[in-house]
């Protein structure tokens, strides 16, 4: 009974790959968020979503993409994959888009990219 | 831009010492301010949160207080266990309404 899972736990592939990281959520929430965590531990929001409103953290390479197939879903896309995208992906979701709201994390998804 | 700025770690104590992890933030309008937590090979879980000033936040023997005037969110615990040993973090919620952290501090308790 997993509130968030993630798969697969570890990926790694060789550079200019592309890849996908699937995320799931059961606690019937809104809203759904990918974020990114650097070696030295800096957590940094690429997106957030829920079913009306697309929010892009303009830093982010437009080779990510999330596709969302349903409110309970989030995977995330990855297209030539480069040795910086090297770092541990974290899926989250909230029960809206309020700031007064709880993020629930996934368990992470450490890519290695040769 | 919202930004959060919290003590570098890594902290290191012996168990039943007192804890302080230092946070400050800027952020414009009147932010929610949040304490997560990361256990090793873990995502991160909710420790504690204020959505006011003045708000005190506080779970597991950790509390913090929303100091709008000196704009801080520091976090503190009387007597820390080997257990606590993890990265937390400091975040706010502002009107973007998405969460912008802090860099994080290791916490290692030693027996």
């Amino acid at each position: 009974d997993t509130a968030v899972s993630q798969t697969p736990k570890y990926l790694v592939t060789q550079m200019g790959n592309d890849k996908s990281i699937k995320c799931e959520q059961n606690l019937g929430h809104d809203t759904m968020y990918w974020y990114k965590q650097d070696s030295k531990k800096f957590l940094k929001i690429m997106f957030s979503y829920n079913n009306k409103e697309l929010i892009i953290n303009e830093t982010v390479p437009n080779r990510f993409s999330p596709k969302s197939p349903d409110k309970a879903h989030l995977n995330l896309h990855i297209n030539s994959l480069e040795l910086g995208d090297s770092a541990v992906y974290f899926c989250a979701s909230s029960l809206r888009q309020g700031n007064f709201d709880e993020q629930f994390f996934g368990p992470g998804t450490r890519l290695t990219v040769l | 831009g919202n930004s959060v700025t919290q003590m570098e770690g890594p902290v290191t104590l012996s168990e039943e010492a007192f804890l302080t992890i230092n946070c400050t933030y800027t952020a414009t309008g009147y932010p929610s301010l949040f304490w997560y937590v990361q256990y090793p090979g873990e995502g991160l879980q909710l420790l504690l949160k204020a959505t006011k000033a003045d708000d005190k936040g506080s779970n597991k023997g950790f509390e913090a207080t929303y100091r709008k005037e000196t704009t801080s969110f520091h976090l503190e615990k009387g007597s820390v266990q080997v257990s606590d040993s993890a990265v937390y973090f400091c975040a706010l919620s502002g009107s973007a309404r998405q969460l912008t952290f802090g860099s994080g501090t290791q916490l290692t308790v030693l027996p």
